[in-house]
């Protein structure tokens, strides 16, 4: 089974920093990788899917990168309404998800 | 707008059972495949199960094969899971999730998710 994982568990940034968040996939998923955002108390929203392409009405401060088992999703100007935790996603078979990175306003 | 509300959960005992429903509304129900994903409190996101376009293929998770049944009435526009043998680590947040519109079917990419409906396994 394909394992994936996450870097930072956790961070703690201003309003306005750029933030990156890694995931890494055990072994190659070309770029079927997506991106889940999770506020406190809500329900996932997709991000971003196909390592890069932005969910309908997603800001552009959220951008993604990557294929083959190593991806990063970038705030480029972290806002309080971005406080939540983001969770990557192999998807088109044996669906699984990262830990998590739960991300915090300074 | 698209729609899906969970209900059904609540407090069973260890080894009982209990069915979740997930009514959609706002889209063709019957043109997507449909999935069950799972929170546990304070953890991550675990997906349980999923179900083709018209029920006649499904799949499960490891944790939940043989106990677990994942079933659907597109007349109804509803999602069900059925879950048996309950054990203690089964308690978690149950979402029922579509199917992305942006991936062609036969994805395991979910969107939209429901609120979600809170299954407690405890004696």
């Amino acid at each position: 089974d394909i394992q994936m994982t996450q870097s930072p568990s956790s961070l703690s940034a201003s309003v306005g920093d750029r933030v990156t968040i890694t995931c890494r996939a055990s072994q190659g998923i070309r770029n079927y990788l997506a991106w889940y955002q999770q506020k406190p108390g809500k329900v996932p929203k997709l991000l971003m899917y196909a390592a890069s392409t932005l969910q309908s009405g997603v800001p552009s401060r959220f951008s993604g990168s990557g294929s083959g088992t190593d991806f990063t999703l970038t705030i480029s100007s972290l806002q309080p309404e971005d406080v939540a935790t983001y969770y990557c996603q192999k998807y088109k078979s044996d669906p699984t998800f990262g830990p998590g990175t739960k991300v915090d306003i300074k | 707008e698209v729609q899906l509300v969970e209900s059904g959960g609540g407090l069973v005992q260890p080894g009982g059972s209990l069915r979740l429903s997930c009514a959609a509304s706002g889209f063709t129900f019957s043109n997507y495949w449909m999935h069950w994903v799972r929170q546990a409190p304070g953890k991550g996101l675990v997906w349980v199960s999923r179900t083709n376009t018209d029920g006649s293929s499904t799949t499960y998770a490891d944790s939940v094969k043989g106990r677990f049944t994942i079933s659907r009435d597109n007349a109804k526009n509803t999602l069900y899971l059925q879950m048996n043998s309950l054990r203690d680590e089964d308690t978690a947040v149950y979402y029922c999730a579509r199917d992305s519109a942006n991936c062609g079917g036969d994805c395991y990419l979910f969107d939209p998710w429901g609120q979600g409906t809170l299954v407690t396994v405890s004696s």
